[in-house]
């Protein structure tokens, strides 16, 4: 059964910061990987999604990696803004199967 | 396009009771889910339809049932509400390989 983990549960940093978001998963046989964003009271908004195949992906300030043989992926956000403070969350594709995280909780100080 | 709506926005039940959550997507996506978000949790898989007429459980089905009879909607019924039903309820749809579409939530509180 595959297993997500993200660490730290819960991260703070003052505005401009480069960050990094963790992500592992027990189980590489996966079709992908994705990282969405949710506000508070909100649904979730997909952010960037890894085919298996593939290595990284980029949308503006964000950049998304996967390592399978690890069980890894990272999210960077770079040059943070307080407009970034919301709760990340990974999951990992299997068929349309998604398996989530339980998140990691960002807030970005002025 | 409206997206993926969900219908209500909150909700009390009595332990026992039961009711409807509604989800539609005018997105004429194919597969449609429910998952349920406990607080400081992930969100984990309730019900999924690969189509009209089709459905299969996911992780935790116990206490819920669906139908999808068009591929717009996909109600899911809780029968006999318990506390442990409290929760976040989303939906969510796709058209195959992509990512998910979410709606906004139901919130529900079983008391």
């Amino acid at each position: 059964k595959q297993e997500v983990t993200q660490i730290p549960a819960a991260l703070s940093v003052p505005e401009g910061e480069n960050l990094v978001l963790n992500c592992s998963f027990t189980d590489s046989a996966i079709y992908n990987l994705q990282w969405f964003r949710q506000d508070p009271g909100k649904g979730l908004t997909s952010l960037l999604l890894i085919q298996s195949s593939q290595r990284e992906q980029t949308s503006g300030r964000l950049n998304a990696s996967l390592d399978k043989s690890s069980g890894r992926s990272t999210l960077y956000i770079a040059a943070s803004q307080p407009g970034d403070s919301a709760t990340y969350l990974c999951a990992t594709g299997g068929g349309n199967k998604l398996t989530f995280g339980t998140g990691t909780q960002l807030k970005v100080e002025l | 396009n409206a997206g993926v709506t969900q219908t209500p926005k909150f909700r009390i039940l009595k332990i026992g009771q039961s009711m409807t959550l509604q989800c539609a997507q005018d997105m004429n996506h194919n597969y449609m889910y429910w998952y349920r978000q406990d607080p400081g949790m992930g969100l984990k898989l309730i019900y999924y339809s690969v189509g009209a007429g089709i459905t299969d459980k996911g992780e935790v089905p116990n206490g819920y049932n669906v139908s999808r009879s068009t591929t717009e909607d996909f109600p899911l019924r809780l029968e006999l509400a318990a506390p442990s039903q409290t929760s976040v309820y989303f939906c969510a749809s796709n058209g195959g390989a992509e990512t998910q579409y979410f709606g906004p939530g139901t919130r529900l509180l079983v008391l």
